[in-house]
């Protein structure tokens, strides 16, 4: 079956720097993506990985691990503002139409 | 670009009746929409998937004669929950996939939003 995992919450500080893990077990893999969710709002794309590696953006980063079936977004010098949930979706397949498959989001508390 | 909105953002209905909800991509066109679902503090849950001129596909459990899924153009797709009741209260959210791959990183453009609560 699919399966994808993250932790359910994260507390830090401003400032600070986070890691947020994500493992997936799926049939196939095309591609992991990962969304900030601020509550009662859409998901906003954050990164994207296919290779293995870190991919840099601003303050956000997120590796891959496909051997591993891993992934992390990090978080650096944290805002009160990045107080969302953060949440990690496999794409399964390269064909056309398909959809993401989320993981159950990582609730991310920033506190001053 | 890549923007895609949801009428209404949020809706209040009484039990037994239907309410639709729009997804339209505004600058792009897009042969697959996606629905989800999700209820508080759980993450998206896929419904069905939305191909223009054909049939939806239907996520297992999700029940196709309830929740009515219309895709008639290459910009609007449109989910209709029929006889609502108090457990189909949710925030619904569509995404759109373009008609020609974007740049691959994002393929997929989420909208909005509708929150639904059925009383």
């Amino acid at each position: 079956g699919q399966n994808i995992d993250q932790p359910t919450e994260m507390t830090a500080t401003e400032g600070a720097i986070v890691q947020i893990n994500c493992t997936y077990q799926t049939s196939g893999f095309n591609g992991l993506f990962w969304y900030q969710q601020h509550a009662g709002e859409a998901p906003t794309f954050l990164s994207y990985n296919v290779l293995d590696g870190l991919e840099e953006k601003g303050r956000f980063s997120s590796f891959l691990s496909r051997s591993k079936g891993y992934s992390y977004l990090l978080l650096k010098e944290l805002q009160m503002k990045d107080s969302a949930s953060y949440l990690c979706a496999v794409r399964d397949s390269n064909q056309a139409g398909t959809a993401l498959i989320f993981g159950k989001g990582t609730t991310l508390s920033v506190s001053s | 670009g890549a923007v895609v909105s949801q009428h209404p953002s949020w809706v209040i209905c009484k039990s037994g009746t239907s309410v639709k909800i729009e997804c339209r991509s505004l600058d792009f066109q897009a042969t697959t929409m996606f629905w989800y679902r999700q209820f508080p503090k759980q993450s998206l849950m896929l419904m069905a998937t939305s191909n223009e001129g054909s049939k939806a596909t239907y996520e297992q459990g999700v029940e196709k004669d309830k929740f009515l899924i219309n895709h008639a153009s290459l910009t609007l797709s449109t989910l209709t929950v029929t006889s609502a009741h108090p457990e189909d209260s949710s925030f619904y959210i569509c995404s759109a996939s373009p008609l020609r791959d974007l740049p691959s990183t994002d393929t997929q453009y989420f909208g909005p939003g509708t929150r639904l609560t059925v009383l």
